[in-house]
């Protein structure tokens, strides 16, 4: 099992519409996750941090389900400018390890 | 600006080339991490530096060389690379701790001859 997994997609969504990404990862002891944002022969950027409780920052929202292992990103009306690589990604709290992993992403389009 | 530069950021070279990549960070943190990125593949771990010394080697071949002389400064000395080694190579840093986010550079785009 992957330690870290998406659906690839692509999602296509018209602007406008509210589409949502899930992750699941392995390691039942990951203390932080994240979702970063790529947008195509750029680097990753972080979205925004996930929390326990859930957590929103304008359109988009995060939530996490430690029972499950499951972490989701909604977006909200959705603008052309959302199209990018969503990549789901979590700390794996290995003795000495510092490195976050990162799942392979999840490609939106948003078409006009 | 995520305070994280790469240079150069575009590299061709041919096999028996030696040749480096420069990463310095702006942003006070401790760790610094060298990731690989080919086409239609996720992100994968090279190697982590935290306060200069290198805390993880995952498995790199020894083609690929890193070194890390402060904090501030990563550098990965690339000698007889494959065609299979052509990638984006990017550089990131924290603070250091378990649950910090890291900030990436823009990255070498790397192609082997």
């Amino acid at each position: 099992r992957k330690e870290v997994e998406q659906d690839p997609g692509p999602f296509n969504v018209p602007e406008g519409a509210t589409v949502a990404f899930n992750c699941t990862y392995s390691n039942s002891a990951s203390q932080s996750f994240f979702w970063y944002r790529q947008d195509c022969r750029k680097e990753p950027k972080l979205l925004m941090s996930v929390y326990s409780s859930g957590n929103e920052d304008g359109r988009f929202t995060a939530q996490l389900n430690r029972a499950s292992q499951y972490i989701s990103l909604l977006i909200r009306d959705s603008k052309l400018s959302d199209s990018a690589t969503y990549l789901c990604v979590v700390n794996n709290p290995t003795t000495g390890r510092r490195a976050l992993t990162f799942g392979s992403g999840t490609r939106l389009q948003v078409q006009p | 600006e995520t305070g994280v530069t790469q240079t150069p950021r575009h590299l061709v070279m041919g096999m028996t080339n030696k040749k480096s990549l420069k990463c310095e960070q702006h942003l006070g943190h401790n760790a610094m991490y060298w990731y690989k990125q080919s086409a239609k593949k996720p992100l994968e771990l090279m190697f982590v530096y935290n306060f200069k010394e290198q805390t993880e080697n995952n498995s790199v071949p020894s083609r690929f060389s890193p070194e890390c002389p402060n904090s501030s400064h990563l550098f990965l000395h690339l000698h007889t690379l494959q065609p299979e080694d052509s990638a984006l190579y990017l550089c990131a840093s924290s603070s250091g701790l378990v649950t910090d986010t890291q900030y990436f550079g823009p990255g070498t785009r790397l192609t082997v001859l």
